[in-house]
């Protein structure tokens, strides 16, 4: 099972970084890194993602373990709008027939206050 | 670019009834897949298709659900007959390429109230 753990809340103020923890010890060579979140009400909203290297968007930072068993996602200046669940997520990517299938876990609700 | 359009956005539906919805990927995306999330439960993956063929239909819970992509554009999920504990949000999800190459567009779901 892709397995990730993360804590179940965490709070930030606005204008201030947020950095979300994951940790994926089980983690293989080829498993890739995803961050997804879900404001209120909607569908889940891709964020970034990463296989080895510290990768970087408009929208975050992912930073990597040199071991890969964590990573952090950065968001660099929280704003009310980034309030939402954060979801790790290692994509199954064993070929086959479940090539690519998420697994969410409860995920990371994260607060920001004004 | 059009994102992932799920509609209808709610549905109440008594149990026994049928209820089918549907999820429009973006264009050219080949990958599809439908995602639920039960009251209280996490968000859960039903099926993956590939063009019109189900790559993977591993997360569907029983043969009351039916999904199908006929000419690999649109595709529906059928819930027939509807049980109580079908209620919950379905998610769409398309993707170009495989998803953990990239990352998933969702849609905002369609919300199942089963009475």
């Amino acid at each position: 099972d892709a397995k990730t753990t993360q804590p179940n809340s965490m709070e930030s103020n606005e204008e201030e970084p947020v950095h979300l923890p994951c940790n994926h010890s089980t983690i293989s060579g080829t498993d890739y890194i995803h961050w997804y979140r879900q404001l209120p009400s909607q569908g889940p909203e891709y964020v970034i993602h990463g296989l080895t290297s510290n990768v970087n968007n408009r929208m975050a930072s992912l930073a990597i373990a040199e071991d890969r068993k964590s990573s952090t996602l950065i968001l660099h200046r929280a704003t009310l709008r980034d309030a939402a669940v954060y979801y790790c997520i290692r994509p199954f990517n064993a070929g086959g027939t479940s090539y690519g299938k998420l697994t969410f876990g409860q995920g990371t609700i994260l607060t920001v206050h004004p | 670019e059009a994102g992932v359009t799920q509609f209808p956005s709610h549905s109440v539906i008594e149990k026994g009834q049928t209820v089918t919805l549907r999820c429009d990927p973006i264009s050219g995306h080949d990958n599809l897949y439908w995602y639920r999330r039960v009251m209280g439960k996490e968000i859960k993956f039903l099926l993956h298709f590939v063009k019109e063929s189900k790559q993977d239909e591993s997360g569907m819970p029983n043969n009351r659900f039916l999904a199908e992509r006929t000419g690999g554009t649109y595709s529906t999920l059928k819930v027939q007959p509807a049980e109580l504990e079908d209620s919950g949000v379905y998610f769409c999800a398309s993707s170009q390429v495989a998803g953990w190459l990239a990352g998933y567009t969702f849609g905002s779901g369609t919300r199942l109230t089963v009475v």
